[in-house]
């Protein structure tokens, strides 16, 4: 019963190369995001899709392309590896009702590791 | 610009009470976050205000103050299972473009 599930979980690859992680969220919510935790911890937005439609698209290299295919799911295609892509990627859901802030599930990370 | 502070690493004692404090200068404001991450694993969600005050969850405490741009975690009666590291969030619009800016994370390391 898993709320936000990503997959991979490690991803070990070498640089150039291209890759995907996918993001499942069975809580109905109809936001959706991807956020990047390098290795200062720091968490960093990077898009946000509500219901399909992109809404946030943080200064991220065009390399970069999120997709979602329905409300559900939003998937994250990465071109051209580097080696500053190497980061834990996370997933989070919400479920957005107009101005109240609801707070974001998360899913458990897809570690990235570039060679 | 953005900016959320919050101490890099605390140490506090088993039982113990423990304050983690944030500060934060964001363009908007539309709720402070704290959510915990153990090593290896997901942020989870604590806690949230949205107006002043404090709010309590268990042995779980938040406070906040919009007008000086300032927000504490207090954990009561700490177990060793709480030594994590604990994010404060600021959510800066209301609308559906509204993004979560998160703080630094304090380590929390939680002695017998």
């Amino acid at each position: 019963d898993t709320a936000v599930s990503q997959t991979p979980k490690y991803l070990v690859t070498q640089m150039g190369n291209d890759k995907s992680i996918k993001c499942e969220q069975n809580l109905g919510h109809d936001t959706m995001y991807w956020y990047k935790q390098d290795s200062k911890k720091f968490l960093k937005i990077m898009f946000s899709y509500n219901n399909k439609e992109l809404i946030i698209n943080e200064t991220v290299p065009n390399r970069f392309s999120p997709k979602s295919p329905d409300k559900a799911h939003l998937n994250l295609h990465i071109n051209s590896l580097e080696l500053g892509d190497s980061a834990v990627y996370f997933c989070a859901s919400s479920q957005d009702f107009g101005t109240d802030p609801l707070p974001q599930h998360f899913g458990d990370g897809t570690r990235l590791s570039i060679l | 610009g953005q900016n959320i502070d919050q101490p890099t690493e605390m140490t506090a004692t088993e039982g113990a009470i423990v304050q983690i404090n944030c500060t934060y200068q964001t363009s908007g404001f539309n709720g402070l976050f704290w959510y915990q991450q153990h090593a290896g694993e997901a942020p989870t969600f604590l806690s949230y205000n949205v107006l002043d005050g404090l709010e309590e969850k268990g042995r779980f405490s938040s406070f906040l103050s919009r007008s000086k741009g300032y927000s504490y975690l207090l954990l009561k009666e700490l177990q060793m299972k709480d030594s994590a590291s604990y994010l404060c969030a600021v959510r800066d619009q209301g609308n559906q473009g509204g993004k979560l800016i998160f703080g630094q994370g304090t380590e929390l390391s939680v002695k017998p």
